[in-house]
């Protein structure tokens, strides 16, 4: 079975500075998806990024990369230049590559960015 | 584009009764999730339809959870008997469902928040 773990509860910055978020994950698939979602406070959960297990490269969106370490089962979230509004829950979740598509999800971290 | 739309956005029910929960998936998507959000088991899966059909309901409880879709435009998770663990936050979420690259990312409702007194 699938398993995604993030070991951080809460991380607190000043903005503008950049943050780390780990997430570690188990699966048996050689073939995966790895996605990372962010819960605002309204409870909205926002897609942000992914990675899919097959390439090399990492994954960039606007503010967000990824540093995705194949050999340790490793997909960490960096969110450069914070924002007070990057105050959030994020997820870490996996997909495997079955054909069911449902999502695996971690406990989330809690990210406060203050001024 | 309108977003996932899910409805009632907040249901509160008595012990015993029936809660239906609607979700409607952005337009051309045909993959439906329902997840349930609670504190202590946090985000967790339910069922999926593609094309409408059920695909995998693994993570439906057996008795008194049930979801259907009767078309492409709408989702229901129907809960009888309600009971207060049944209490928590229900997500709807879409994607394309196709095969092709970023086809299977998913997109989420505002989801709808039952509590059960």
């Amino acid at each position: 079975a699938q398993k995604v773990t993030q070991t951080q509860t809460s991380i607190s910055v000043v903005e503008k500075t950049t943050v780390t978020m780990d997430c570690v994950y188990e699966t048996r698939d050689s073939s995966y998806f790895l996605f990372w979602y962010k819960q605002t406070a309204s409870g909205e959960i926002v897609f942000l990024i992914r990675q899919d297990s097959y390439k090399k490269e990492n994954a960039t969106v606007g503010h967000y990369s990824l540093n995705f370490q194949k050999p340790k089962s490793s997909i960490g979230l960096i969110i450069t230049a914070t924002q007070i509004e990057d105050s959030a829950v994020y997820f870490c979740a996996m997909r495997d590559d079955s054909g069911y598509n449902k999502l695996t999800f971690g406990k989330g971290t809690v990210l406060l960015v203050s001024p | 584009n309108a977003g996932v739309i899910q409805t009632p956005r907040h249901k509160v029910t008595g012990k015993g009764q029936e809660a239906t929960l609607w979700c409607e998936p952005i337009s051309g998507h045909s993959a439906v999730f329902w997840y349930r959000q609670t504190i202590v088991q946090g985000l967790e899966f339910l069922t999926y339809f593609r094309n409408q059909a059920p695909i995998d309901d693994s993570g439906m409880p057996k008795e008194r959870f049930s979801a259907q879709m009767p078309n492409q435009s709408h989702s229901t998770l129907k809960i009888q008997s309600t009971q207060p663990q049944d209490s928590a936050v229900y997500l709807c979420a879409s994607s394309l469902g196709g095969t092709g690259v970023n086809q299977d990312t998913q997109y989420f409702g505002p989801g709808t928040r039952l509590l059960v007194l």
